[in-house]
């Protein structure tokens, strides 16, 4: 699976948007990024997967460049219950997940959002 | 529709003892994933089975550790005897068989605290 590298960390305030990017340098021909959240005490909860251009959902959009070499996760307008780590994988979805095979996690982006 | 669910939430044990860890995935998802994340590391992949088959367990650690899930529904993940060094969280996960882009369910996690 591709490597990844984000951010440790990262800070914010209520209301703004946060972009977090992450690198995959080695990404293959038929991986797809996919962005993982997890709250203290909680398992990892799937957010935004895509393969190019731009993904929209009710929770995030995920920016992804032609050359596909990074892509930055977008959280608009956010509030005191996004803090949480933030991660990026990358990697064969018909290998990641229901294909059947693991999921590589890095040591993801800590978002701590402030008032 | 229940979401992953594992039990017990917690578990204390000491050195030398026996712990099982319960895991009951979404009602019709073939794939069943095992991680742990030990002493504030990466989240690491343990094993998957697809129904009842072990489809890839080269992240289980030692013989000390062995997963079943008989019938293909809920599976257990025993550690016999636990060591200190077995203490961590441990996540299981749960996708559909089909392939394609996709998610994986996420459990809240069993701590588990050797002493």
């Amino acid at each position: 699976l591709a490597k990844t590298t984000q951010p440790i960390s990262m800070d914010s305030y209520e209301g703004q948007e946060v972009n977090i990017t992450c690198s995959h340098n080695n990404i293959a021909t038929n991986d797809y990024i996919t962005w993982y959240q997890q709250f203290p005490s909680q398992g990892p909860r799937f957010i935004i997967q895509g393969y190019k251009t731009k993904v929209t959902n009710e929770v995030a959009s995920l920016f992804i460049p032609a050359d596909r070499k990074s892509s930055t996760l977008s959280l608009p307008r956010v509030s005191l219950s996004d803090t949480a780590v933030y991660y990026c994988l990358v990697g064969d979805p018909a290998r990641l997940t229901g294909g059947g095979n693991k999921l590589t996690f890095g040591t993801g982006t800590q978002l701590k959002v402030e008032l | 529709e229940a979401g992953v669910t594992q039990f017990p939430s917690h578990s204390v044990i000491e050195k030398g003892q026996t712990v099982t860890l319960r895991c009951d995935p979404i009602s019709g998802h073939d794939n069943l994933y095992w991680y742990r994340r030990v002493m504030g590391k990466e989240i690491k992949f343990l094993l998957h089975f697809v129904k009842e088959s072990k489809q890839d367990e080269s992240g289980m650690p030692n013989n000390r550790f062995l997963a079943e899930r008989t019938g293909g529904t809920y599976s257990t993940l025993k550690v016999q005897p636990a060591e200190l060094e077995d203490s961590g969280v441990y996540f299981c996960a749960s996708s559909p068989r089909w392939g394609g882009p996709t998610e994986a369910f996420f459990g809240q996690g069993t701590r588990l605290t050797v002493v």
